[in-house]
């Protein structure tokens, strides 16, 4: 099936710095991915939509300047979480759609995760 | 707007016994129903969906469900369950964006 890598799959930062996280379809190409937040014990929230070569689209109460998401190819894209601080510490998962997958063309895979933890 | 609800947040079963996870949905239209599961510090894996046809859908891992449209319901199903199929179990709906239900845990005792 298709396969949706993350990396890194664990990052621990100080407060202030920024993080970046990368999404790869690893055998597919993939013109729109999706970054999901999960924190601990609850289901995910779509933070955005990415699109290749355009802007991501940002679901409400997202803010953009903090989290910038950059999907420079068909099969790349990246969040970067700015300035980071301990509420930011949370599961990111980003997903991707495959087409030519068993799901068919409606059906999401998913990356393993990410996951921040901000001192 | 579309939603799903898993009314349970835990579910316990025996091995060998047939276990259910419950989902229900609202939605305008003709629903996109997912199920996924998720393992502890990883992704979601994709089971199955229900787009149109066949009211039970048959995945991965011995899952089926069954749309019900009367009910507005998409119940996860297995005939025998396995310890190894203890985890967390989502209801989603959508096709452009995801939403996802609150999730339910399955544990299946030995």
């Amino acid at each position: 099936g298709a396969v949706v890598s993350q990396h890194p799959s664990r990052v621990i930062c100080k407060s202030g710095t920024s993080v970046k996280i990368e999404c790869r379809s690893l055998d597919f190409q993939a013109t729109t991915m999706f970054w999901y937040r999960q924190f601990p014990k609850q289901s995910l929230m779509l933070m955005a939509t990415s699109n290749e070569g355009s802007k991501a689209t940002y679901e409400q109460g997202v803010e953009k300047d903090k989290f910038l998401i950059n999907h420079a190819s068909l099969t790349l894209s990246t969040l970067t979480v700015t300035s980071a601080h301990p509420e930011d510490s949370s599961f990111y998962i980003c997903s991707a759609r495959d087409p030519r997958g068993r799901g068919g063309r409606e059906t999401q895979y998913f990356g393993p995760g990410t996951r921040l933890l901000v001192l | 707007a579309q939603s799903v609800a898993q009314p349970e947040d835990q579910v316990n079963v025996a091995e060998g016994n047939p276990l259910t996870v419950k989902c229900t949905y609202s939605v305008s239209g003709n629903p996109y129903l997912f199920w996924y599961v998720q393992y502890p510090n990883r992704g979601l894996q994709f089971l199955l969906k229900y787009i149109t046809g066949d009211n039970l859908v048959k995945g991965s891992y011995g899952f089926e469900a069954e749309f019900n449209k009367s009910q507005t319901s998409f119940h996860l199903k297995k005939p025998s369950a396995l310890v190894s199929d203890s985890a967390l179990y989502f209801c989603a709906t959508g096709f452009q964006k995801l939403v996802f239900g609150t999730g339910t845990r399955l544990l299946v005792s030995p």
